[in-house]
């Protein structure tokens, strides 16, 4: 079982740079999440894919971010121009199916800090 | 929308005590309901989830949960903890209809002194 992995662990960069993270879901998910948890804070919903289709983004979700899915496989998240306010916890998930009847599998998270 | 309402941010008990993690939530449709674990450094994992049935849940690790519908709660209970249950612990609902997104709560960290 090898889980949900994410890349890189912790990211430390400087304002107004450009980063991008990598979500490798469970093999035969298909349904894949991001959310983000700031300090303090439950984890909150930012976008989420059916195989390579994002279905939903949240207002969260500023036009700095971008997400996608290709092959419906490994997902990237990139954040351009960072702020400081966009230091957090990114955290992945993926399922086998949609709502509560599937559990959410989560990944350790990326956490990245805006200096 | 649905929000979820942890209102104990921390909860410090000594080993071996039983302890109660209380989750209240607002939804105007019906909702499935979740407890994540989530350990320093690490992902969150589900304890446990209501869906139907019967309203008294067992999840991993021996907690259980209890839904009470008129009282739109969900808390968490285990009556006797152990050092490693020490971990910040968050509640969740997710509506059973149309597109469903997991909505948490605030989260209560659990600190469990010898």
């Amino acid at each position: 079982d090898t889980g949900v992995s994410q890349d890189p662990r912790h990211k430390i960069t400087k304002r107004g740079q450009n980063v991008t993270f990598r979500c490798d879901p469970i093999s035969e998910h298909n349904r894949l999440y991001w959310y983000r948890q700031t300090l303090g804070q439950g984890p909150e919903f930012l976008t989420y894919f059916q195989n390579e289709a994002q279905l939903e983004k949240s207002r969260l979700l500023s036009d700095r971010f971008s997400a996608e899915r290709p092959k419906g496989s490994f997902s990237t998240l990139e954040i351009q121009r960072t702020e400081q306010g966009d230091s957090a916890m990114y955290l992945c998930a993926s399922s086998l199916g949609g709502g509560g009847l599937y559990e959410q599998y989560f990944g350790p998270g990326t956490r990245l800090t805006v200096t | 929308a649905q929000s979820v309402t942890q209102l104990d941010s921390q909860v410090p008990v000594f080993e071996e005590a039983p302890v109660e993690l209380r989750c209240n939530y607002s939804s105007s449709v019906s909702v499935y309901l979740f407890w994540y674990v989530q350990y320093p450094n690490q992902g969150l994992q589900l304890l446990l989830k209501y869906l139907s049935g019967s309203t008294l849940v067992k999840g991993i690790n021996g907690f259980e949960a209890e839904f009470n519908k008129s009282q739109t709660s969900f808390h968490l209970r285990k009556p006797s903890v152990h050092i490693s249950d020490t971990a910040e612990y968050f509640c969740a609902v997710i509506k059973n209809t149309g597109f469903q997104k997991l909505v948490f709560g605030t989260g209560t960290r659990l600190l469990v002194s010898p």
